[in-house]
């Protein structure tokens, strides 16, 4: 089945500073993707959602590639503040099937 | 406004106790999860269900039972608590009417077994 390897398991970045997430994933089937953001003591939010080939999407303050021809997944927070200090998780799943793989996470910590 | 909520928020049971969680959803979505968080492991899907009288094994179905009696609720039991189920569990919900079914979690349950 599907497996999702994340990296880096944890990442310290200065205010200002850019923070980049990648996962990578084994299924060729795989479609839809998916981050989420979780704050400490929370439950998960959706951040963004990618479902074309190599895709550039932009959101408040982060970017997210997708690379289907290298099966990798990427994050990129361009100018990281504290309050993006949480754990973000990617996840990954085919056409018809509704099940997610999560990567194991990424617990970032923004130093101002 | 829709939402997934959970109870008990906090539990703490003892070893070989049964211990119900439940997951109430009221996005009328026809599947929904019930995961378990641990470090170092992201989230792993226990048992899934996709509609009312539905459920399914996931990746670590073992040692657990679920049960959707209806399409707004879905319930994990552990019938004999063992401290290796101590971990945080989301349920979530998801809408199979989109090609992606997005998922929706609820806020968590923190269960300790000693």
């Amino acid at each position: 089945g599907e497996q999702v390897e994340q990296r880096p398991p944890h990442l310290s970045v200065r205010e200002g500073d850019s923070a980049v997430i990648t996962c990578t994933y084994t299924d060729p089937n795989s479609y839809y993707f998916f981050w989420y953001k979780q704050e400490p003591g929370a439950s998960l939010q959706l951040l963004m959602k990618v479902f074309s080939s190599t895709e550039i999407n932009e959101g408040q303050g982060f970017t997210v590639l997708l690379n289907k021809k290298d099966k990798r997944l990427s994050l990129n927070l361009t100018a990281a503040h504290p309050g993006d200090s949480a754990a973000y998780f990617c996840a990954v799943s085919a056409p018809g099937n509704y099940k997610y793989v999560f990567g194991a996470g990424t617990r970032l910590k923004v130093i101002a | 406004e829709a939402a997934v909520t959970q109870s008990p928020r906090n539990k703490v049971a003892v070893t070989g106790g049964k211990v119900t969680l439940s997951c109430n959803q009221t996005n009328n979505h026809n599947n929904m999860y019930w995961y378990r968080q641990d470090t170092g492991h992201g989230l792993r899907l226990i048992h899934y269900s996709y509609g009312a009288g539905s459920t399914e094994k996931g990746d670590i179905p073992d040692g657990y039972k679920a049960s959707r009696p209806s399409q707004e609720n879905f319930s994990l039991i552990l019938e004999l608590a063992t401290p290796s189920q101590t971990s945080v569990y989301f349920c979530a919900s998801g809408d199979a009417t989109k090609l992606y079914a997005e998922q929706f979690f609820g806020p968590g349950t923190r269960l300790t077994v000693l």
